[in-house]
């Protein structure tokens, strides 16, 4: 069974710093793929970044980047030099290939609420 | 239009009546899934079609009752729902072949059962 943990319920940070969102998984399959979204009050999931389990480097979109730590089974979200718009609830996600479905089966944490204060 | 469409947003419905959710996607993607979002509890997977095949039924309730007429188009029609069933149902579609496809989501429907 692939299971997904947010230890941190919600999290705050000054505008224009950065913050850490953490995220631990558990698995027994090998190849995989971690997924972290953005869900503002509007209620749409937006995709921010990928890291797939055989990549050798961390992934970055933008002011996104994954702290993949594959050994301590971590993808932490890093977000740069903050904005008000960040504000949103953020999920970490897991998909697995194995079983020979290829097909996107998401398994998602409880979330974190990050809230920027000017 | 891009992206994943749903209608409606916002539905409330008694437990007698009988209601449908639509979503569309204009990514031309082959996998289209349903997820259920309850207060302080993880997106919970209810269906998956892929290629207009339902491939997966996490053990929903028989009053969700999905419908996939293309690659395009999903449904689900739900009837005698009950309270705990009030959520947020949110669609997606994927590139299906494709290991690392991100999922797209549409904005959800926000429902409340009376």
């Amino acid at each position: 069974a692939q299971k997904i943990t947010q230890t941190q319920p919600g999290m705050f940070v000054q505008e224009k710093e950065a913050v850490t969102l953490d995220c631990t998984y558990d698995t027994s399959d090998q190849s995989y793929g971690l997924f972290w979204y953005k869900q503002p009050s509007s209620g749409e999931m937006i995709f921010l970044i990928y890291q797939g389990s055989y990549d050798e480097q961390n992934a970055t979109e933008g002011r996104y980047s994954l702290n993949f730590q594959k050994a301590r089974k971590s993808a932490n979200l890093v977000i740069s030099a903050s904005q008000l718009g960040d504000s949103a609830m953020y999920f970490c996600a897991m998909k697995s290939n194995a079983g020979g479905t290829s097909y996107g089966k998401l398994t998602f944490g409880q979330g974190t609420i990050l809230t920027v204060h000017p | 239009e891009t992206g994943v469409t749903q209608t409606p947003r916002h539905l409330v419905m008694g437990m007698t009546n009988k209601k449908s959710l639509k979503c569309e996607q204009h990514l031309g993607h082959n996998a289209m899934y349903w997820y259920k979002q309850s207060a302080k509890k993880p997106l919970e997977l209810m269906f998956v079609y892929s290629l207009e095949e339902r491939v997966e039924n996490n053990s929903v309730p028989s009053r969700f009752s999905p419908e996939c007429p293309n690659s395009s188009h999903l449904f689900l029609h739900l009837h005698t729902l009950q309270p705990e069933d009030s959520a947020l149902y949110l669609c997606a579609s994927s590139q299906d072949s494709l290991g690392n496809s991100p999922l797209h989501f549409g904005n959800g429907t926000r429902l409340t059962v009376t």
